[in-house]
């Protein structure tokens, strides 16, 4: 099952900014919204952003996501040793002979 | 508050059967699509497949038609996965999510249910 493409790691220090992409294709990205999870070890995967760019209740503004054709990208202004997680993307893929959800590879996020 | 809660982690032996169980509260069940997700050890997440408890309608993803089976039960609001004969590559934590939209990803994850499966 093929995935979206996300870089392994990113680092920034405490107070900084990061940002994530997440690179499909037509049949995803392109054509569908995004959505990005935050998973931290034992817990359950929390949803941060959906629709590409909409924020739920009580996710703080320090979040936000971008979509441009085929990529997407995630952005985390105000770095806090809390934000250390993985992030997923995920969109729907409509490429094979059934529409289900693609993930991306996960980004590890150390905030130094 | 949305909660999937997850029936607790199994340890079987490859040729064996198993059904995980995944219990939706604080939200209509019957309204809301709940799907399935696996990651491996140490690998990525990969989508399932899904239902929708109001008709039972079910989707899977190509990778894992006819390799597993989703179910619910709308009167004890509860959604299942269910193997036939678990291999070793089963090995896994399995979630569940709720979905708004077919065609959209995820919002609301359980928070996961490891089965081991080896001999």
């Amino acid at each position: 099952q093929s995935v979206l493409t996300q870089p392994p790691s990113v680092s920034a220090a405490p107070g900084q900014k990061v940002t994530i992409s997440c690179s499909g294709s037509s049949s995803n990205i392109g054509n569908n919204y995004v959505s990005w999870y935050q998973h931290l070890p034992g817990t359950a995967p929390k949803l941060l952003i959906y629709e590409n760019d909409k924020r739920p209740s009580g996710i703080p503004d320090r979040f936000s996501g971008s979509k441009s054709g085929t990529s997407a990208t995630l952005g985390i202004t105000g770095l806090q040793t809390g934000d250390e997680a993985d992030y997923y993307c995920g969109a729907w893929d409509t490429s094979l002979s059934a529409g289900h959800v693609l993930f991306g590879g996960g980004t590890k996020l150390a905030v130094l | 508050e949305v909660q999937l809660v997850l029936s607790g982690a199994e340890v079987k032996k490859p040729g064996e059967s198993l059904k995980i169980s995944c219990k939706g509260s604080g939200y209509r069940f019957t309204s809301y699509w709940i799907g399935w997700v696996r990651q491996m050890p140490g690998k990525g997440l990969e989508w399932m497949g899904i239902i929708y408890p109001g008709d039972s309608d079910t989707r899977y993803s190509p990778s894992f038609q006819g390799q597993v089976t989703i179910s619910a039960d709308k009167s004890i609001s509860t959604a299942y996965l269910q193997w036939s004969s678990l291999k070793a590559s089963d090995t896994a934590m399995y979630y569940c999510v709720r979905h708004v939209r077919v065609a959209e990803p995820p919002d609301y994850w359980g928070q996961g249910t490891l089965v081991t499966v080896s001999s």
